[in-house]
């Protein structure tokens, strides 16, 4: 089955700058990956996802670079805000129109002020 | 997100207790998902479906079981709790070709 592994655990930038998440996948055959962010307490809430098919995709301060030949892929936040303090999760799946998605372990981010 | 409902909210069970953690929606979707996430750890599928009457294994199937009588809901059933399933348990709904979560139910087997 998929494996995906997600780096780091624990992230801290200072307001303003920029912050990646890079996550690794088993299966070559993947070919959805969406982002989640989760604060404390809360949902997992999608806030971009990218196909097999596009090497990049931004949605204003966020993107997303997906490298098919390295199996790899990477959350960027630019400009970063305190409201950015979340943990995200990467997630991975075959099975695009199923989602049976396989999760990365999440990344706690912290924007200090 | 009130594309589906979660209850309860919370939960504490004693070791061999049973209960059902409901999942309801009303808008007509066919995926639905179980999925628990423990303390510091992604999400782990336990069950989904793909339309009333059809459902099947995810990655952590063990120790739960579901049905799916109904489009609206999908009930996550734990007959002999355990320690082991004290978790946050997230049900899902796919639309607009995307997951979306409830609000989750946190479960503690004491």
């Amino acid at each position: 089955g998929e494996n995906v592994e997600q780096h780091p655990s624990t992230l801290s930038v200072q307001e303003g700058d920029s912050a990646v998440i890079k996550c690794t996948y088993s299966d070559s055959a993947s070919n959805y990956f969406p982002w989640y962010k989760q604060e404390l307490g809360k949902r997992p809430q999608l806030i971009i996802d990218i196909r097999s098919n596009v090497g990049e995709k931004k949605d204003q301060r966020i993107a997303v670079t997906l490298n098919k030949t390295a199996k790899h892929f990477s959350l960027h936040i630019t400009e970063t805000q305190p409201e950015d303090s979340a943990v995200y999760f990467c997630a991975a799946t075959s099975d695009f129109g199923n989602e049976k998605l396989t999760f990365g372990t999440g990344t706690r981010l912290t924007i200090i002020p | 997100n009130a594309g589906v409902t979660q209850t309860p909210k919370f939960r504490i069970l004693k070791i061999g207790q049973s209960m059902t953690l409901q999942c309801t929606q009303d808008m007509n979707h066919n995926y639905m998902y179980w999925y628990r996430q423990d303390p510091g750890m992604g999400l782990k599928l336990i069950y989904y479906s793909v339309g009333a009457g059809i459902t099947d294994k995810g990655e952590v199937p063990n120790g739960y079981n579901v049905s799916r009588s109904t489009t609206e809901d999908f009930p996550l059933r734990l007959e002999l709790a355990a320690p082991s399933q004290t978790s946050v348990y997230f049900c899902a709904y796919r639309g607009e070709e995307k997951l979306f979560f409830g609000s989750g139910t946190q479960l503690s087997v004491l």
